[in-house]
């Protein structure tokens, strides 16, 4: 059961451009929205997160807009640079058994081109 | 405090080995949790501690899989009688959570397990 849905699988952007990732959700428990950047060979890093509270947040190049009423978020990469380039995680937590449960995405694979 | 370290990085085994991974998590953290991740996947949750006590087993955690995290310090993953699906990366993450608010995980680099 895919409780977070993630698209696209993989993505091009030129340099300067702007990477748009997308993910929807079913479980109105969530309560913390996570963006995870993920290199070859390295562990997942948090990269930014958002709360169900607030519609967007920015934080450098990178901003999470979040719709709660169409259980949607995404992640936009402004100015995207090669160094960007990465698979990037959405996921999502709840309250579950007294700790917070993850459920992540399938992942985007993001390649920012010269 | 360097962040989550994990070893060995890279595992090759034979089918019906038995293999054990180590984790330190971040001192100041309460939580730790295992992950697999296979090529193409994002991770999936195998197990959780607070302090020393396993309180989650994920069904993908079969008999043949044991963790333990004595003193609520480090924490070890056994896999016994290896089977060539177990060959996947497998991360550990620990966590700051104060009362039911939780935060971001910190990952480990992960040990990549290859099963022959």
């Amino acid at each position: 059961q895919q409780q977070v849905k993630q698209s696209p699988q993989s993505l091009i952007v030129q340099k300067g451009g702007i990477s748009i990732i997308n993910c929807a959700y079913e479980n109105t428990a969530f309560d913390y929205f996570p963006w995870y950047q993920q290199f070859p060979g390295k562990g997942p890093a948090l990269l930014i997160a958002i709360r169900p509270d607030v519609s967007e947040k920015k934080e450098g190049r990178f901003t999470i807009s979040f719709n709660k009423s169409a259980k949607q978020f995404s992640l936009h990469i402004m100015d995207s640079q090669p160094g960007d380039s990465a698979t990037y995680f959405c996921a999502a937590q709840s309250p579950s058994g007294g700790y917070q449960k993850v459920t992540f995405g399938i992942g985007t694979k993001l390649q920012v081109i010269p | 405090d360097t962040g989550v370290s994990q070893n060995p990085r890279h595992k090759i085994t034979k089918r019906g080995q038995n293999v054990t991974f180590r984790c330190d998590p971040i001192s100041e953290h309460n939580r730790l949790y295992w992950y697999r991740q296979t090529l193409g996947q994002g991770p999936e949750f195998l197990t959780y501690f607070q302090n020393e006590a396993q309180l989650e087993k994920s069904r993908l955690l079969s008999d043949r899989f044991s963790a333990e995290r004595p003193k609520g310090s480090f924490s070890t993953l056994e896999i016994q009688r290896t089977e060539q699906g177990d060959s996947a990366m497998y991360l550990c993450a620990s966590s700051l959570e104060i009362g039911r608010v939780g935060y971001g995980y910190t990952f480990g680099s992960g040990t990549r397990l290859t099963v022959v």
